[in-house]
């Protein structure tokens, strides 16, 4: 496989359920990153790992957890999620991490949320 | 703080040309870039300015102006198949990667 990988793609979940979204590149990338993609709003940065560690929590609630246990994969673990929560998850890697000048980031086709 | 401007939607004829504006403020400034969003798609990477000018790559070209905070994508001779978002993206200040994204741009290109 090429790229980045994310599964699922489709998620629907009750607010009780605890739940995983799994990310993972195959470009030899140093960076990884979550975005959420609400309907009429801008891509949201949730949280960036450079090198495996963790450099960015962006204001995130504590029921969404990243793991990022090396280079190639990155997960987010969801739990007792609420409804606003519903959207597009999407993960990208970059070949440098936040602090070079690298702007070329690489999608994943997004895990579509749903909390009921 | 940073703040993106572009407009929401735009419409255009197939095998005409259309500019997508965009506005920003940041704190500081290390590059504009560009990323398309078929419905149901990844975002993907178009183009990346650093200095000032025009960047033409096939039938899209970029355009920043660092001293008025603006740039410009270009796209000629459309075809049905650009319909999609377009979203501008700057880094805040120094931060190089850690890119904020515009709202997007809906373009819907009709025949």
């Amino acid at each position: 496989e090429t790229g980045v990988t994310q599964t699922p793609r489709h998620l629907v979940m009750g607010m009780t359920n605890k739940k995983s979204l799994k990310c993972e590149q195959h470009l030899g990338h140093n960076a990884m990153y979550w975005y959420k993609q609400s309907a009429k709003k801008p891509l949201e940065l949730m949280f960036v790992y450079s090198l495996e560690e963790r450099v960015e929590n962006n204001s995130v609630p504590s029921r969404f957890s990243p793991e990022c246990p090396n280079s190639s994969h990155l997960f987010l673990h969801l739990h007792t999620l609420q409804p606003e929560d519903s959207a597009l998850y999407l993960c990208a890697s970059s070949q440098d991490g936040p602090s070079s000048g690298a702007n070329v980031l690489t999608f994943g086709a997004g895990s579509r949320l749903t909390v009921l | 703080g940073q703040n993106i401007d572009q407009p929401t939607e735009m419409t255009a004829t197939e095998g005409a040309i259309v500019q997508i504006n965009c506005t920003y403020q940041t704190s500081g400034f290390y590059g504009l870039s560009w990323y398309q969003q078929h419905d149901g798609g990844a975002p993907t990477f178009l183009s990346y300015n650093a200095l000032d000018g025009l960047e033409e790559t096939g039938r899209f070209s970029s355009f920043l102006s660092r001293s008025d905070s603006y740039g410009y994508l270009l796209l000629q001779e459309l075809q049905m198949k650009d319909s999609a978002s377009y979203f501008c993206a700057v880094p805040p200040g120094n931060q190089g990667g850690k890119l904020i994204f515009g709202q997007g741009t809906e373009l819907s290109v009709k025949p």
